[in-house]
């Protein structure tokens, strides 16, 4: 089984400040990784993944996130953000193999940028 | 860019009434699945759907749950008597297969009186 910890459920940054969203997973077997932006009242849509290769992925709207294997975490960090950014964000496991490898979300952390 | 729909975008009913949530996947994919999310908490995995059965469900989707694939496009969740507890956002899932990624519709919001 996997899971999938956000420890901040809430992150307010000023409007063009770096921001780093924090994820932690635990799994018993190889796993991708994900991270899903939500915008209000929207669906999910897909920030970006980790699938093997580089641990260092880089995604839509120049978000990126680092895998870091020993820590079992996969955090997201902007540089910059802006207005639009303020949404929430989920990050995500699912196993590279094995069942019909359903995607396990954490809590979400919701990032408000203030102007 | 082909892309997962859901209808409606939101649904109000009444306790103990029959609901159905509707989603068209992405024309050549064969996996599917159904997700909800109670305001608030985290996005949770109710089902997963191949080759017209069932294929993993979560213990959430007891048996006033069911899902269809009524013909080649839709894909249905039906709720037989709806709780007050069910009210959530529910998406809708697809993927080609199982090494594609997983593409995630609008969502529904279905909420209970």
């Amino acid at each position: 089984a996997q899971s999938v910890t956000q420890l901040d459920s809430q992150v307010p940054v000023f409007e063009e400040a770096p921001v780093e969203l924090r994820c932690n997973y635990s799994s018993s077997v190889s796993v991708y990784l994900f991270w899903y932006v939500q915008y209000p009242n929207q669906g999910l849509q897909l920030l970006l993944k980790y699938l093997s290769g580089s641990t260092l992925v880089k995604g839509i709207n120049g978000f990126e996130a680092e895998f870091n294997k020993s820590q079992t975490s996969f955090h997201l960090r902007k540089p910059s953000v802006h207005i639009s950014d303020t949404a929430e964000y989920f990050c995500a496991v699912r196993p590279l193999r094995g069942g019909y490898q359903k995607v396990t979300f954490g809590t979400g952390t919701k990032l408000q940028v203030i102007p | 860019e082909p892309e997962v729909t859901q209808t409606p975008s939101h649904q109000v009913t009444q306790m103990g009434q029959e609901v159905i949530l509707r989603c068209v996947p992405i024309s050549n994919h064969l996996y599917f699945y159904w997700y909800r999310q109670i305001l608030g908490q985290k996005v949770e995995f109710l089902v997963s759907f191949y080759n017209n059965e069932i294929s993993e469900k979560s213990e959430i989707f007891d048996d006033q749950f069911s899902v269809e694939r009524p013909d080649g496009s839709n894909f249905t969740l039906k709720i037989r008597s709806t709780k007050l507890e069910d009210s959530a956002m529910y998406f809708c899932a697809s993927r080609l297969g199982l090494d594609n990624e997983q593409f995630f519709g609008p969502g529904t919001r279905l909420t209970v009186l």
